[in-house]
């Protein structure tokens, strides 16, 4: 089956990137996605990627997805404290048409 | 994109007890689905949540526990049936649409007692 893991902490100060990563084992993922989970909110989309591609960028918010290795980065420049919550990967395959989530990667930013 | 809501945004309940939650999406959408997140935990799919017909449970949920109705490609609703204090979790809704985008509600935060 499925599988889509995360590292579960990382902490930056404010002003510095922050670079998430997300690994998953289905070779037939068409798109990848990145949400936001605030304390006590639902998810918050921030940003998707297609399988063919291999970058998107989007304001402060940089994907990188390598489909040899099936790896997935979350590159967020000059990291605010507003920017501190969960985020997780997601995956999508062509057979299923809910997603898989990683666990979560908690993102604390110290001032 | 689309914007889900849900209610009640969050509830104490008794053991044995039931809460139906519901889903309302401001347009039509082709998919919804029901997940759950426990505490500290990933996100988990309940069932796809088919539009005039019955829904399809991923393993280990079944329909008598969490009856999920859909009418309309607006609403749906899921029900906890019978709870005991191991359904104490964030019950989240999600709508996607056609451009394989998913969207996610706010969240049911339902404790059991």
């Amino acid at each position: 089956g499925e599988d889509v893991e995360q590292s579960l902490f990382l902490s930056v100060r404010e002003g510095d990137s922050s670079v998430i990563n997300c690994t998953y084992t289905d070779s037939s993922s068409t798109y990848l996605y990145w949400y936001k989970q605030e304390p006590g909110a639902g998810l918050q989309l921030l940003t998707y990627i297609f399988s063919n591609m291999d970058m998107k960028q989007d304001q402060r918010l940089t994907v990188l997805l390598n489909k040899k290795d099936k790896h997935l980065s979350l590159r967020i420049a000059d990291t605010q404290t507003g920017d501190s919550a969960i985020y997780f990967c997601a995956e999508k395959n062509t057979g299923r048409r809910a997603l898989t989530f990683g666990s979560g990667t908690r993102l604390q930013v110290q001032p | 994109s689309a914007v889900i809501s849900q209610k009640p945004s969050r509830d104490i309940c008794q053991r044995g007890t039931s809460l139906t939650i519901q889903c309302q999406v401001d347009s039509q959408v082709t998919m919804m689905f029901w997940y759950r997140q426990q505490p500290g935990q990933s996100l988990t799919l309940i069932a796809t949540a088919n539009q005039g017909s019955e829904a399809t449970y991923e393993s280990g949920f079944v329909i008598d526990k969490f009856p999920i109705s859909r009418p309309n490609l607006t609403f749906s609703t899921l029900t906890v049936s019978n709870m005991s204090p191991e359904d104490s979790s964030i019950y989240l809704c999600s709508a996607g649409d056609s451009t394989d985008t998913q969207y996610f509600g706010p969240g049911t935060r339902l404790t059991v007692l």
